[in-house]
Formats: structure tokens, sequence, C-alpha cells
């Protein structure tokens, strides 16, 4: 089954530490990846994408992901996370040749401690 | 500004009534989304259009309607044969199939 995998309901973190979000997918190829944040009551905004090449992508707001094949994994990081980074993050995939639906994980919250 | 309009940001509903919610772009996209969010769960697609007056149907369609009579807007309807309408509902577009979707701001759907 073609599915995303986020291990993490809820992750806290404080300022100023580094911080990894974990994602795993399910799907028979190498799908377009995508990170995306939300904040309350708000819609998604695009973090990075993986298309294909090198497999660690920047994205915005210091973002970055690396894709790992052998793991069927892309996990999200940033170095240092600043207190505006706390929201929730999903990743997903574009499985190809169904209609451009994208299959999303089941979210991170990240909270910021002081 | 480009973008995505949904309208209205908080809607409340009867029971037994239908509700449509709106959804326009500007981005010039072909693809249009509507994807509905629920505490704790990733979105799940509702429908899908990928050019005027043609649409498919998602993973979760019952008791959903759509149109898509003009490139920039793709209206949803949530009609009185869904079950559980109470839900966080999210347009989104794109310029082609994979391209990344772009989302608008979400209708938060109550019903009473």
């Amino acid at each position: 089954a073609q599915s995303v995998t986020q291990p993490d309901i809820h992750i806290t973190v404080s300022e100023g530490a580094s911080l990894e979000l974990r994602c795993n997918y399910s799907y028979g190829a190498t799908p377009y990846l995508f990170w995306y944040v939300q904040s309350p009551g708000q819609g998604l905004q695009l973090l990075l994408k993986y298309f294909s090449g090198d497999t660690l992508v920047q994205g915005i707001k210091g973002f970055e992901a690396e894709f790992k094949r052998s793991q069927s994994s892309f996990n999200l990081r940033k170095p240092s996370v600043h207190w505006s980074d706390a929201a929730e993050y999903f990743c997903s995939f574009f499985p190809l040749n169904q209609g451009g639906k994208l299959i999303f994980g089941q979210g991170t919250e990240l909270s910021v401690k002081p | 500004d480009g973008g995505i309009t949904q309208s209205p940001k908080y809607l409340f509903r009867k029971e037994g009534q239908n509700v449509t919610l709106s959804c326009e772009q500007n981005l010039n996209h072909d693809a249009m989304y509507w994807y509905r969010q629920d505490p704790g769960q990733g979105l799940r697609l509702i429908y899908y259009s990928q050019i005027v007056n043609d649409f498919q149907k998602g993973d979760i369609a019952e008791g959903y309607s759509v149109s898509r009579e003009k490139k920039e807007s793709f209206p949803l309807t949530v009609t009185s044969a869904q079950k559980n309408p109470t839900a966080f509902y999210l347009c989104a577009s794109s310029k082609l199939q994979g391209n990344e979707q772009f989302f608008g701001p979400g209708t938060r759907l109550t019903v009473l």
C-alpha cells in the first residue's frame, strides 16, 4: 500500500537546538517528495521538495531534507530551531500516474521551548 | 498578488443542509484539488480536477460534489449525505499533475 509514516506525533525542542523530523514512505518506485508546514488554522506552505538529483535539498526558513532511497526516508532537519518554527509538519509524496494527488503523513506537531 | 482564496473561513451548518465552499485561484493553474483534514490525521483527497469541465473522485468522495466550469474556480458542495462533515477543508492548485501544490487558507466547517 502507498503510505507515508511520520513516527513522531509530537516533538518538543528547545529554541536553538537542532531538529530532525522523520518521514518514511511506502511506494514501489522513487516518488516526488515534499515537506509542508502548517500554522494553526492556516493552509499549508511548501518547505521543500525532491524530484531527482542531489539527495540533500535545501528549502525555505533554513530547512533541509535528505532523501535516502535505501531507507525509503525523507527526513527534515534544521540546525537551530526558532520559536516561530512551532507548527505542524507534513511529509507527502506524489505517486506517479495517479492524477496528481498527494499522499500525506499524519503530521508531526513541533513545540519550541524558550 | 497571485494565490488561492477560500471562503468563508468559518461555516456553520445544520444537519440535513447542503453547503458550498468556494475556492478561487489566479495562478493560472490547470489542476485543482480539495482535501479534508481532521485532527491528528493527514490530508485526504476528496476530488480533483485537471481541466475545465472534468473532475475525478479522490479517496473520500462520498457525500461531496464539485464542479469546474471555469479554470479559476472549483467549488465543493458538502451534501446532507456526508455523515461526518465537520472538518477543515483545504483547496489546492498546481500547474500540472505532479508539480508542487499551492494551498488556500482553508474553511472550517462545523455541523450543529
